[in-house]
């Protein structure tokens, strides 16, 4: 129920492709959908993140689409570089307004971006 | 840039021991929180703490576990007697004190601990 699912674990991408990671969710109760970046030695960072009033954000390179009746959203990376080889996490919590909000992770997705 | 540390980087234990993982949240955030991630696996929630007392806990964090904000910087994890299946990786994070759900958690590079 609590659990977020997140394919594929791994990635490999042409410098210049589209990544695509995608997530699926159990909880109706969650409103609240962010995406992590973590490099090697680092914990992990905000990417993006998104509320599921609406179907997609965009920030840069980084697209969140969502689909509430599926109960899927997906990070889409344009563009994609080198740099961006990474971990990437997506998440989900409560907006229960009790101030403090745990994270519940999918497994991560290891993205590897290839000259 | 501010951001959360951890220390020690790598800890190494004998099972039944206990110890200390400590981090520093940024200084002006007031929501903390740890996190836990055993190798290859999904990163997990363990507790989240605010105005000295826990918010929230998971069904991880049993009676072996313990947090602190012993002075106003530090914010420590304790596991009492720890047990192989302790070995993982935890993550400290803090947030500001807005008490959004959106507010970032800004997380540590995190402590591996090994338990033999």
């Amino acid at each position: 129920q609590q659990q977020v699912k997140q394919s594929p674990q791994s990635l490999i991408v042409q410098k210049g492709g589209i990544s695509i990671i995608n997530c699926a969710y159990e909880n109706t109760a969650f409103d609240y959908f962010p995406w992590y970046q973590q490099f090697p030695g680092k914990g992990p960072a905000l990417l993006i993140a998104i509320r599921p009033d609406v179907s997609e954000k965009k920030e840069g390179r980084f697209t969140i689409s969502f689909n509430k009746s599926a109960k899927q959203f997906s990070l889409h990376i344009m563009d994609s570089q080198p740099g961006d080889s990474a971990t990437y996490f997506c998440a989900a919590s409560i907006d229960s307004g009790a101030g403090s909000y745990q994270l519940t992770f999918g497994k991560g997705t290891k993205l590897s971006v290839i000259p | 840039e501010p951001e959360v540390t951890q220390t020690p980087s790598h800890q190494v234990t004998q099972m039944g021991q206990e110890v200390i993982l400590r981090c520093v949240p940024i200084s002006n955030h007031l929501y903390f929180y740890w996190y836990r991630q055993i190798l290859g696996q999904k990163v997990e929630f363990l507790v989240s703490f605010y105005n000295n007392e826990i918010s929230e806990k998971s069904e991880i964090f049993d009676d072996q576990f313990s947090v602190e904000r012993p002075d106003g910087s530090n914010f420590t994890l304790k596991i009492r007697s720890t047990k192989l299946e302790d070995s993982a990786m935890y993550f400290c994070a803090s947030s500001e004190a807005s008490g959004m759900v959106e507010d970032e958690q800004f997380f540590g590079p995190g402590t591996r601990l090994t338990v033999l």
